[in-house]
């Protein structure tokens, strides 16, 4: 079985730039999260997906971040224009269903903004 | 608001010690806790799923235990080899459906 993909793996940009990244999940995963790791910190969930519809966007900064997940599948998530503080890898997971089950993990986005 | 505090924040240790990890959350209202290992450059790998209503569950050399009225778990490993360096992340989720994450436990165990 394939894991989640995420591309690309690594990123620079200079600040007030855009950047987007894409994730694959495990075919026929249902959920879909995206969440952002600061050097030193634990993950922290900025939004997830059930099929192509959002449960969950309460700690994504709206006004710069933005995830779509069309036809329920891929999902994309995008930051529009970036800060310093927004260095982080990016990391998505998938799981069969909602709630008590195992969420598997992508290797991540490493984004670097200068 | 869950918080979750892992201690220590790194431990290096010889190979062949026996060893604990800690994790504490603030909210005992949880559905479940899970551990994970982060490899650098690498995402998370799920190693132990609790649910709350048990008290612990075993995988290889691998022990994890749940105290929930307490608001703790502890990730035992046995015989520590190199090969389980890595960061140990644990994550509880509560009734909002959400993975709260601590910010983990850097292991290093040297030959």
């Amino acid at each position: 079985e394939a894991g989640v993909a995420q591309s690309p793996r690594y990123k620079i940009i200079e600040k007030r730039q855009s950047v987007a990244f894409w994730c694959n999940p495990i075919s026929g995963h249902a959920t879909l999260y995206w969440y952002q790791q600061i050097l030193g910190q634990g993950p922290k969930l900025l939004i997830q997906f059930q099929n192509n519809g959002v449960v969950d966007d309460s700690q994504l900064p709206k006004d710069r971040f933005s995830a779509e997940r069309l036809k329920g599948v891929d999902s994309t998530l995008k930051i529009q224009p970036a800060k310093l503080e927004d260095s982080a890898v990016y990391l998505c997971a998938s799981s069969l269903v909602r709630s008590q089950e195992t969420q598997y993990f992508g290797p991540g986005t490493r984004l670097l903004v200068l | 608001k869950q918080e979750v505090t892992q201690i220590p924040a790194a431990l290096s240790v010889p190979e062949g010690e026996n060893l604990v990890l800690n994790c504490s959350f603030t909210d005992s209202a949880i559905y479940n806790l899970q551990w994970f290992r982060q490899d650098p450059g690498k995402g998370l790998t799920s190693l132990l799923l609790i649910q709350s209503s048990q008290r612990e569950q075993t995988s290889g050399r691998l022990n994890a235990s749940l105290d929930k009225s307490s608001g703790r778990s502890t990730l035992y490993i046995a015989a520590s080899q190199p090969g389980d360096s890595a960061t140990y992340l644990c994550a509880v989720r509560g009734n909002t459906d959400k993975l709260i994450f601590g910010t983990g436990t850097r292991l290093q165990v040297f030959p």
